[in-house]
């Protein structure tokens, strides 16, 4: 079984650009969530989906944002881009929304805004 | 919402000794808390878990402990190698949905 894959692994981007990170979880799993990882910060949550559904979110401004699409893929969206966004993003899914399971995480993307 | 808070943030042990790290959650609906390991450079890795209904779990040299009256729950490493050593972070699942909320981390190294 494939894990989950983020695309792309690295990204540069110039501050005020917007950039759209992907991620695919693994084959059966609904449950899509991101988090924001900087040094020292530890794992910021930024939101969770399930069915296409954003089921929660965490407390970032409004220019991020996401999206599932029917096959339990996701994207993320940052638009007008700082400087503190630079950071890896990643993004984890899980099988059972109803019982407590594994988050697998997927190896992140390291988004640099220069 | 779910608050989870970690400690220590840096733990240093000699190779042979035992580490233990410390979380606590404000949340007294959580029943799943799960830890994870992020050696450098790659994905943050399950590495034992536990649930609400069950008080400690062992599996080899990692044991996990849960006191939901004090709300809080530890990580207990025995006999560490330098191969122990990476970042280590616990998590609180909020029943609001299916939000996992991390602590900030530990960062464990294990000196030969």
């Amino acid at each position: 079984k494939a894990g989950v894959t983020q695309t792309p692994r690295y990204l540069i981007k110039t501050r005020g650009q917007q950039v759209t990170l992907s991620c695919s979880p693994i084959s059966g799993h609904r449950s899509v969530s991101w988090y924001q990882q900087t040094p020292g910060q530890g794992l910021q949550f930024l939101f969770e989906y399930f069915s296409e559904t954003q089921r929660n979110k965490g407390n970032f401004p409004g220019r991020f944002s996401g999206r599932q699409f029917s096959n339990s893929r996701s994207e993320m969206n940052v638009s007008t881009l700082e400087l503190g966004d630079s950071a890896l993003y990643l993004c984890a899914s899980r099988q059972n929304v109803l019982k407590n399971t594994e988050a697998f995480f997927g190896q992140g993307t390291r988004l640099t805004v220069v | 919402g779910e608050n989870v808070e970690q400690h220590p943030s840096t733990l240093s042990v000699q190779e042979g000794d035992s580490a233990v790290i410390k979380c606590t959650y404000s949340d007294s609906a959580s029943n799943y808390f799960p830890w994870y390991k992020q050696e450098l450079g790659k994905r943050p890795q399950l590495i034992i878990d536990i649930r609400s209904n069950v008080g400690e779990k062992k599996d080899q040299r990692i044991a996990v402990t849960l006191n939901k009256t004090a709300k809080h729950f530890s990580l207990h490493i025995t006999e560490t190698q330098p191969e122990d050593s990476a970042v280590y972070f616990c998590a609180a699942n909020n029943n609001a949905g299916n939000m996992l909320t991390f602590g900030g981390g530990t960062r464990l190294m294990v000196k030969p």
